[in-house]
C-alpha cells in the first residue's frame, strides 16, 4: 500500500507560468516532508522541505505548500523555467525513515 | 552537503552472476543507506548500512541477494547477488542528515543494471 502517492505522472506546463506539483500521503505520523528533483543519469537532488508544524516554506521560485487535515502537500515552481524539466519525488519521514512517491514528470514547453 | 560517488555508473549483467556496486563519500557520515528505484516505481529502501556492523535489512530484502558492507564511515558496497532480469534496476546510495531534528538524505549517481 502506497504512503506516498503522486497520481500525475506527467504535467507540462509553459515556460514562465507557474507548476504545481501534488502530493497525497495516508500516515499521520509523517513529521516531515521533502521533495527532491533527478534528472537523467543522476541521483535526486533535494530542493525544499517542509515541517508538519508548518503549512508554508518558502526557497527563491519554489514553495512547499502542507495541508495536514488533507494529508496533502504541494510543490509551487514560479516562473517556471526550461531547466525544471525533470521527475519530481515527494518524499514523507517519520522516526528518520524517508518513505518515497513514484514521482512526477515535469515538461517545461519553450 | 556531501560529495558522493558510485561505481559503476552502469553494468549489463548475465542472470546469475553478482555484481557489486561501491559508493564513496567525500566526508565521514553516520547514516548511508541503498535504495533500489525499478523502471516506474518509487525508491525503495533496500537496507541501512551500518558501519562496524551488519546491515538493517527492510521487509523483503535480505542478506543473502543483498550484502552490504560498511568497513569505515566513508565508504559502503552493495551486491546484487545471483542477478536475474526482475533486479534490472537504479541502485543508489544515499547519505543521511540530521537538520532541525529531521532527517534528509542526499543521493549519489545512482549505478543502473541490465540483466539479460
Amino acid at each position: 500500500d502506497q504512503q506516498v502517492k503522486q497520481n500525475s505522472p506527467s504535467l507540462s506546463v509553459q515556460e514562465g507560468r507557474i507548476s504545481i506539483l501534488n502530493c497525497d500521503y495516508t500516515n499521520s505520523m509523517f513529521d516531515y516532508f521533502l521533495w527532491y528533483k533527478k534528472y537523467p543519469a543522476e541521483g535526486p537532488t533535494f530542493l525544499i522541505s517542509i515541517s508538519s508544524i508548518k503549512d508554508k516554506n518558502e526557497d527563491g521560485r519554489f514553495t512547499v505548500f502542507l495541508n495536514k487535515s488533507a494529508k496533502h502537500l504541494s510543490l509551487h515552481i514560479v516562473p517556471s523555467q526550461p531547466g525544471d524539466s525533470a521527475v519530481y519525488f515527494c518524499a514523507a519521514s517519520s522516526r528518520g525513515k524517508i518513505i518515497f512517491g513514484k514521482g512526477t514528470r515535469l515538461h517545461i514547453l519553450p | 552537503s556531501a560529495v558522493i560517488s558510485q561505481k559503476p555508473s552502469r553494468d549489463i549483467c548475465q542472470r546469475g552472476t553478482s555484481l557489486t556496486i561501491q559508493c564513496q563519500v567525500d566526508s565521514q557520515v553516520t547514516m548511508m543507506f541503498w535504495y533500489r528505484q525499478q523502471p516506474g516505481q518509487s525508491l525503495t529502501l533496500i537496507a541501512t548500512a551500518n558501519q562496524g556492523s551488519e546491515a538493517t535489512y527492510e521487509s523483503g530484502f535480505v542478506i543473502d541477494k543483498f550484502p552490504i558492507s560498511r568497513p569505515n564511515l566513508t565508504f559502503s558496497t552493495l551486491t546484487v547477488s545471483n542477478m536475474s532480469p526482475e533486479d534490472s534496476s537504479i541502485y543508489l546510495c544515499s547519505v543521511g542528515r540530521t537538520s532541525g531534528g529531521y532527517n534528509e538524505q542526499f543521493f549519489g549517481p545512482g549505478t543502473r543494471l541490465t540483466v539479460l
